[in-house]
């Protein structure tokens, strides 16, 4: 157990609807990071979040955002959702040190029909 | 911008060796990850590497040639539970957003009796 946690851990949606996905970081921990894993791809990193501040931004569509709460959790919201967008979601954390891991949550899993 | 290539796939026999290459090109090196992904769950943080040279951890070894942008996992004494996807992950200050790991596509390793 990582201790990041993720909800829902599945989903299944149709196409055009809107989603949003949460991630509890690490205690302690002041980074989270989204990353979106379609099948059999590589982990593409989509947003980073530094103690409710914006880091970084990857190949994350303009139909995707996310934000970092005060209590340090992340939510991903996902909206005009397409058949591309099914995938599995990673939120990771960690205390954003120059060193470290990443420690990634079990991922939510979402099914565009 | 950055670069990881890794193979797409490997077959080992159980009790063997085997060594899977990563090669990267990153302007602001800060780290080499290697992560282990069972399909459909999280990725679990193997090893790491900002120096030259090889960090032994069990059966698993990670070596770095900054110089070479190489780097490679060993795994010994083959077990049927190692068949999983092998990602290595590079950590570049550069990129835009501080202590994100960008990820190869992953070497899917298949342990055979």
């Amino acid at each position: 157990d990582s201790g990041v946690t993720q909800t829902p851990k599945h989903l299944i949606t149709a196409t055009g609807q809107r989603v949003t996905l949460r991630c509890s970081p690490r205690s302690g921990d002041l980074s989270v990071y989204w990353y979106q894993q379609s099948l059999d791809q590589g982990l593409q990193f989509l947003i980073q979040y530094y103690n409710g501040e914006e880091r970084a931004k990857g190949n994350i569509l303009e139909r995707f955002s996310a934000q970092q709460f005060p209590d340090l959790h992340s939510e991903l919201n996902l909206s005009s959702l397409e058949l591309g967008d099914s995938a599995l979601y990673f939120c990771a954390s960690n205390a954003g040190g120059s060193t470290g891991e990443l420690f990634f949550g079990e991922g939510s899993r979402l099914t565009v029909l | 911008g950055q670069n990881i290539d890794q193979p797409t796939e490997m077959t080992a026999t159980e009790g063997a060796i085997v060594q899977i290459n990563c090669t990267y090109q990153t302007s602001g090196f800060n780290g080499l990850f290697w992560y282990q992904q069972h399909a459909g769950e999280a990725p679990t943080f193997l090893s790491y590497n900002v120096l030259d040279g090889l960090e032994e951890k069990g059966r698993f070894s990670s070596f770095l040639s900054r110089s070479k942008g190489y780097s490679y996992l060993l795994l010994k004494e083959l077990q049927m539970k190692d068949s999983a996807s092998y990602l290595c992950a590079v950590r570049d200050l550069f990129s835009g957003g501080y202590n994100k790991l960008i990820f190869g596509a992953g070497t899917r390793l298949a342990v055979h009796p």
